[in-house]
């Protein structure tokens, strides 16, 4: 089945450390997003890229750091920069950043502060 | 700041009744409007898109759009239980760099009673 594969489902980091959550497409879609969501709130974008080797910060990009060396991979990094990462995280995908049509979800990362 | 506005919940209704969700956008260029739906714990679903004004009907969903009061809204017919989630606005930038990229808003939680 085509899909958006996140992992891990929870992820629990301490103080000081990093952590990395993947991302991963099978839809052979051209662009990627992160994005972040608060309790009770909508979301917020992280990062997106258009392709490969490509990407460009969005609203709230400060304390993440993202790669996309393979057309199917968008991991984002949580960095010790970003002193409140306890949130709902949310890659999405669609074919192209320069078209009309929806983004759709994968099922998310939880990341809670030890 | 370009923003996307939803009318406050929760709004609760009766099961088979017709649920009523708004929301305002102050980008007047924008191209492109999506209404999803949130269980609680999930991640967002796709349930319309709408494109150019008037309304936009599949099956108990209707999407209106008024591009000239910069205004959409989502009407959820014969409401059933299984409806209630937090239903989030979407709004696509129109131009630029900003192709692609989604505003939403903060939600409006429904609650379905029986």
């Amino acid at each position: 089945d085509g899909g958006i594969t996140q992992s891990p489902k929870y992820l629990f980091r301490k103080e000081g450390q990093n952590v990395t959550l993947s991302c991963e497409q099978n839809l052979n879609h051209d662009a990627m997003y992160w994005y972040r969501q608060d309790p009770g709130q909508g979301l917020r974008l992280i990062y997106y890229s258009q392709i490969v080797n490509d990407f460009q910060k969005g609203d709230i990009a400060e304390g993440y750091s993202v790669s996309r060396e393979k057309k199917e991979s968008f991991p984002l990094t949580v960095t010790s920069a970003q002193k409140n990462p306890t949130a709902f995280y949310l890659c999405a995908s669609k074919r192209q950043v320069t078209d009309y049509q929806p983004q759709h979800f994968g099922d998310g990362t939880r990341l809670s502060i030890l | 700041q370009k923003e996307v506005e939803q009318n406050s919940g929760p709004l609760s209704v009766p099961e088979g009744a017709i649920a009523s969700l708004n929301c305002t956008y102050s980008d007047r260029g924008s191209q492109s409007f999506f209404w999803y739906r949130q269980y609680s714990g999930k991640s967002p679903e796709l349930i319309m898109s709408i494109y150019s004004n008037g309304d936009k009907e599949d099956g108990r969903f209707t999407a209106q759009l008024n591009k000239a009061s910069q205004y959409v809204s989502l009407l959820i017919r014969d409401s059933q239980p299984s409806d209630s989630a937090t239903y989030l606005c979407a709004v696509s930038a129109a131009g630029g760099t900003s192709y692609g990229k989604l505003t939403f808003g903060q939600g409006t939680i429904l609650t379905v009673h029986p």
